[in-house]
């Protein structure tokens, strides 16, 4: 299994582009979660994802934040415009069912605003 | 509400001696506890969880957490440290039924040779 995989491992982008995140969950993980980590407020949740459907987008922080599951094997988060204060580390995690199984993250995408 | 305390930020070892790394929650039902590790420019890997069954749970790598539920405490140990074993550590705390996970600040373990 080659786990929960991201795309791209580093994005470096200008203020005003937009930004497209991609994550592969694990094949037949039912749930994909969206996280958001910086040294100013840790690791914070963005948008949670059942059977592809979003159940809460709660934390996504402005309406520049979409987040899609076309299918179950892919999730993207997109940013339009992008600005610098949303540069950061992003996770992608996947789980079957229950979240107390514990969730498999991504490694992660690190965006830099410029 | 759900919360979770991690006590130190930083923590300082030499090798080969124990390893402990403080976590308290709060949670109004029968939580779920996890211990998640960070290594540098790395995702965060489930080390261990504690979901109401056995109160000593075994992780990977040498690591294990005992659930106190008179203490509100869910502290990790290791007998041993290893230089690998440098990197940021999480508690997280969810309760059973819901899907949200509660992280705690992390600590980050340092390894002296």
């Amino acid at each position: 299994d080659a786990g929960v995989i991201q795309s791209p491992r580093h994005e470096v982008t200008e203020m005003g582009q937009e930004v497209t995140l991609r994550c592969k969950p694990i094949s037949g993980h039912n749930s994909l979660f969206w996280y958001r980590q910086t040294m100013m407020r840790g690791l914070e949740l963005l948008i949670y994802f059942n059977n592809n459907v979003p159940i809460d987008d709660s934390g996504m922080p402005e309406d520049r934040f979409s987040a899609k599951m076309p299918n179950a094997s892919f999730s993207t988060l997109k940013i339009q415009p992008s600005e610098p204060r949303d540069s950061a580390v992003y996770f992608c995690a996947s789980t079957s069912g229950a979240v107390w199984y514990g969730y498999t993250f991504g490694s992660g995408t690190r965006l830099t605003v410029v | 509400a759900q919360s979770v305390t991690q006590l130190d930020s930083h923590v300082s070892v030499s090798e080969g001696t124990p390893v402990l790394l403080r976590c308290n929650y709060s949670s109004s039902y029968s939580p779920s506890l996890f211990w998640y590790v960070q290594h540098p420019n790395k995702g965060l890997q489930l080390l261990l969880k504690y979901t109401s069954a056995a109160t000593l749970v075994k992780g990977i790598n040498g690591f294990e957490a005992e659930f106190k539920k008179s203490e509100t405490s869910f502290h990790l140990t290791k007998p041993s440290a290893h230089m690998s074993d440098a990197a940021e550590y999480f508690c997280v705390v969810s309760e059973i039924g819901t899907y949200k996970y509660i992280f705690g600040t992390g600590t980050r373990l340092k390894v002296l040779a």
